[in-house]
């Protein structure tokens, strides 16, 4: 069974710190990774893609990818109460079918 | 309209009705999915659409039926459900090569579906 594994959370940060995110994945050839972020009652939201090793930064938002290890992360710099929801890691583990594989998703809350 | 759109946003229906769920993609994409997301769990996948073709039914019970008439609508026809099938109906779209951005998949708002 493909997996995709996340902490389910809550993960609790102050406002203005680093909420760190992280994800890792059962199918080593998984080759596209992606990160969606989820308000309560409202639908998937794309905020981050990553396909190579390294680092990716997107204004606050950073990707991190290590595939050698399995593990994709999202690091959320000077966090803010908006960012409070559920993120969710998005594994594209074979390309052929073009289906993502998801994570339960962690749940974010940021403490004003 | 922009993005991904899909109607009805809420829906409630007997075990005995039928009805269906709608989705355009207005990004000129030509892959689109249906996915289930049930409460604390993690989004399923139904199925998947590439060029209007049916690409991946991940055994889903056949009171879902879906259909794509073209590129830009899916489907998702409903008969006879059980309570259980309650769910946030998600309709997704992406572009059809595979490799790098073109698998990023935007997210319709979702079809709210409570079955009594």
């Amino acid at each position: 069974q493909k997996e995709v594994e996340q902490n389910s959370g809550p993960l609790s940060v102050p406002e203005g710190a680093i909420a760190s995110l992280n994800c890792t994945y059962s199918d080593r050839g998984s080759q596209s990774f992606f990160w969606y972020r989820q308000y309560s009652g409202k639908s998937p939201e794309l905020i981050m893609s990553i396909y190579s090793n390294g680092d990716k930064e997107d204004g606050r938002f950073t990707a991190q990818l290590n595939k050698a290890s399995q593990y994709v992360s999202l690091l959320i710099r000077d966090s803010q109460p908006s960012d409070s929801a559920t993120y969710l890691c998005a594994v594209l583990m074979d390309m052929g079918r073009r289906a993502l594989t998801f994570g339960s998703g962690t749940r974010l809350q940021v403490q004003p | 309209e922009t993005g991904v759109t899909q109607t009805p946003r809420h829906l409630v229906m007997g075990m005995t009705n039928k009805k269906s769920l709608k989705c355009e993609q207005h990004l000129g994409h030509n892959a689109m999915y249906w996915y289930k997301q049930s409460a604390k769990k993690p989004l399923e996948l139904m199925f998947v659409y590439n060029f209007k073709e049916q690409t991946e039914n991940n055994s889903v019970p056949s009171r879902f039926s879906p259909e794509c008439p073209n590129s830009s609508h899916l489907f998702l026809h409903l008969h006879t459900l059980q309570p259980e099938d309650s769910a946030l109906y998600l309709c997704a779209s992406s572009q059809a090569a595979s490799g790098g951005s073109y698998n990023e998949q935007f997210f319709g708002p979702g079809t709210r579906l409570t079955v009594l």
